[in-house]
């Protein structure tokens, strides 16, 4: 079994700063993704990384893959009350295989 | 374009009852897959369905079935309710193996399933 830890669990932090979140695993994974989820809703997809030592950005948010294929993070900057929301991992072994989701972070941004 | 729809939006069922899940995936896709989510949980995986067959299954019991139609909606049947059954269920759409490698998924709003 494929298991994925993100940590910290929970964070609350102040409009405007800045913070980096986990997403750990033992194995490797040829795809990872990143998704965030807000109450009373599905996930929404925020990005897929593919390749060791890729790093995407998306306005504020920087994901990187880790080298090995085993580790990502995220790094928020200047966060706003609107970041609020459970943020996912989820990795896949192969092309089109089952999806495994970590336990997600709660973040929280307060104005 | 309509992306992924699920019925209903919420559900309250007694132990021992039968319940049937609705989704209709994003305009394009014909790969359906199923997650119970549990409070305070990520997503785990019940099953995917691709040309109207079962294609993976993750560890949930027989209890939980499936269907997929031709025009690519699916549903996910739960027999004999238990009140750990309890949970939001997701339907996420994809596009099949052969056209995509990065197992991108777009996920419903869910059902929300109370068992009392």
């Amino acid at each position: 079994t494929q298991l994925l830890e993100q940590s910290p669990q929970f964070l609350s932090i102040q409009e405007g700063e800045n913070l980096t979140v986990y997403c750990n695993s033992s194995s490797v994974f040829s795809s990872l993704q990143w998704y965030r989820q807000e109450p009373g809703e599905g996930p929404v997809l925020l990005v897929t990384v593919v390749t060791g030592g890729e790093v995407k950005k998306l306005k504020r948010l920087t994901f990187q893959f880790g080298d090995a294929r085993k580790d990502s993070s995220l790094h928020i900057t200047a966060a706003q009350p609107g970041d609020t929301g459970l943020y996912l991992c989820a990795g896949a072994p192969g092309a089109n295989s089952k999806l495994t989701f970590g336990k997600g972070i709660t973040l929280s941004v307060r104005p | 374009d309509a992306g992924v729809t699920q019925s209903p939006t919420h559900l309250i069922k007694t132990r021992g009852q039968q319940v049937t899940l609705r989704c209709s995936p994003k305009s394009g896709h014909d790969t359906v897959s199923w997650y119970q989510q549990a409070l305070g949980q990520g997503p785990q995986f019940i099953f995917q369905y691709y040309e109207e067959e079962e294609r993976q299954r993750g560890n949930f019991p027989d209890r939980f079935s499936g269907h997929q139609y031709p025009n690519y909606s699916s549903e996910l049947n739960v027999n004999a309710l238990l009140l750990g059954d309890s949970a939001l269920y997701l339907c996420a759409s994809s596009l099949g193996a052969l056209t995509s490698s990065y197992n991108e998924q777009f996920f419903g709003p869910g059902t929300r399933l109370t068992v009392l």
